[in-house]
């Protein structure tokens, strides 16, 4: 069975820091990566995809890939408590067609 | 512009009545999705449509009917609900054949079965 694993947190972290969340996936033939942010009560909206090793940046996000440890990061820098909410790393594995497998979610919250 | 729309954001129905969920989008995608998520749970994938056609039913109970009457929307169809399909409804779009596959979602619709 298809799987993507991440650490429920919350991870708490104070304003200013780096937040750095993480995400494992089972199929290894997986091609596609992204990390989604959910505020309470309102939907996922798309901070990043990644498909290739390596460190993808966008402003202060971050997305590390690597295929051989099958795993996927999210790194935000300067965090803001703006950022608090829970981040779902989604992952497209082999053979799904278009179908994304969800993690069940890092919560964060970041302190002023 | 990745917008999706959804109407209603809120529907209350009762266990008797039929209700439905509507989804637009006029990015040019292929592919759109019905989701289901509860309180501190990941969506929860139902059904997908790729080029008009149903593709995917991860074996969702016959009460919820999904519908694409064009390549810009989607419908779900409510009938006979049961309190547990309480939850907040997501629709989502995508290319449908692109690597990466990205997909955008609705604001949702927050549906209460009494």
């Amino acid at each position: 069975q298809k799987e993507v694993e991440q650490n429920s947190g919350p991870l708490s972290v104070p304003e200013g820091a780096i937040a750095s969340l993480n995400c494992t996936y089972s199929d290894r033939g997986s091609q596609s990566f992204f990390w989604y942010r959910q505020y309470s009560g309102k939907s996922p909206e798309l901070i990043m995809f990644i498909y290739s090793n390596g460190d993808k940046e966008d402003g202060r996000f971050t997305a590390q890939l690597n295929k051989a440890s099958q795993y996927v990061s999210l790194l935000i820098r300067d965090s803001q408590p703006s950022d608090s909410a829970t981040y779902l790393c989604a992952v497209n594995p082999t053979q799904a067609g278009t179908a994304l497998i969800f993690g069940k979610g890092t919560t964060l919250s970041v302190s002023s | 512009d990745t917008e999706v729309t959804q109407t209603p954001k809120h529907l209350v129905m009762g266990m008797t009545n039929k209700k439905s969920l509507k989804c637009e989008q006029h990015m040019g995608h292929r592919a759109m999705y019905w989701y289901k998520q509860k309180a501190k749970k990941p969506p929860e994938l139902m059904f997908v449509y790729s080029y008009e056609k149903l593709s995917i039913n991860e074996s969702v109970p016959s009460r919820f009917s999904p519908e694409c009457p064009n390549s810009s929307l989607l419908n779900l169809h409510l009938h006979a609900l049961q309190p547990e399909d309480s939850a907040l409804y997501l629709c989502a779009s995508s290319q449908g054949a692109a690597v990466p596959n990205t997909q955008y979602f609705g604001p949702g619709t927050r549906l209460t079965v009494l």
